[in-house]
């Protein structure tokens, strides 16, 4: 069984430039979770997308946006790229509903942006 | 509030055992997660600990204290490839999410 997907591995933009990150789930799992983990710092949550709706944010600026499509794949979106921007963007997916409350959640290998 | 600690380096040899403790403060516990993380890589699930008690999986196993907000992740027969960070993680059902608070995570290095 296929595992978590990210595209692409790497990314390098310029300040000012959009960056758009893409995750695709683990089959039969309708929740994704995204990450940021800048270097030397632990995972912090950004988002969380169940069933086709955000669900919830973490404590980013509003340029940090996504969406979930009808086939459960995510989109995480950065506005207006900043230097501080640069990490690691790791996405996670488990079950959803009321199971998203007890499944484990499985990370992919993540997009690493670097922001010049 | 939520603070998750753990040690930030530890060092053991191979074929010893190491504990990894986590302690934890959330409003909303609904579970904790240890992951490794090697270098530049996802991190990979380990173990779920939801009730208190001890949790074995081959090498490795994780006990959890909700008492008093306290996990250890015990690994056994140490090897090289187990240098790596290893993450504790708390699920928190404030707000209605179920999102994980990761604490910084503890890198261990096994020696010869």
């Amino acid at each position: 069984e296929a595992g978590v997907t990210q595209s692409p591995t790497h990314l390098i933009k310029t300040r000012g430039q959009q960056a758009t990150l893409r995750c695709s789930p683990i089959s039969g799992h309708t929740s994704v979770y995204w990450y940021q983990q800048a270097l030397g710092l632990g995972l912090q949550f950004l988002l969380w997308y169940d069933e086709g709706e955000e669900r919830n944010r973490g404590n980013f600026p509003p340029r940090f946006s996504g969406r979930q499509f009808p086939n459960y794949s995510s989109e995480l979106n950065v506005n207006a790229l900043e230097l501080e921007d640069s990490a690691l963007y790791l996405c996670a997916s488990s079950l959803g509903g009321a199971r998203a409350s007890t499944d484990t959640q499985y990370f992919g290998p993540g997009t690493r942006l670097t922001v010049l | 509030g939520q603070n998750i600690d753990q040690p930030t380096e530890m060092t053991a040899t191979e074929g010893a055992i190491v504990q990894i403790n986590c302690t934890y403060q959330t409003s909303g516990f609904n579970g904790l997660f240890w992951y490794q993380q090697h270098a530049g890589e996802a991190p990979t699930f380990l173990s779920y600990n939801v009730l208190d008690g001890l949790e074995e999986k081959g090498r490795f196993s994780s006990f959890l204290s909700r008492s008093k907000g306290y996990s250890y992740l015990l690994l056994k027969e140490l090897q090289m490839k187990d240098s790596a960070s290893y993450l504790c993680a708390v699920r928190d059902r404030q707000d209605s999410s179920y999102k994980l608070i990761f604490g910084s995570g503890t890198r261990l290095l096994v020696r010869p």
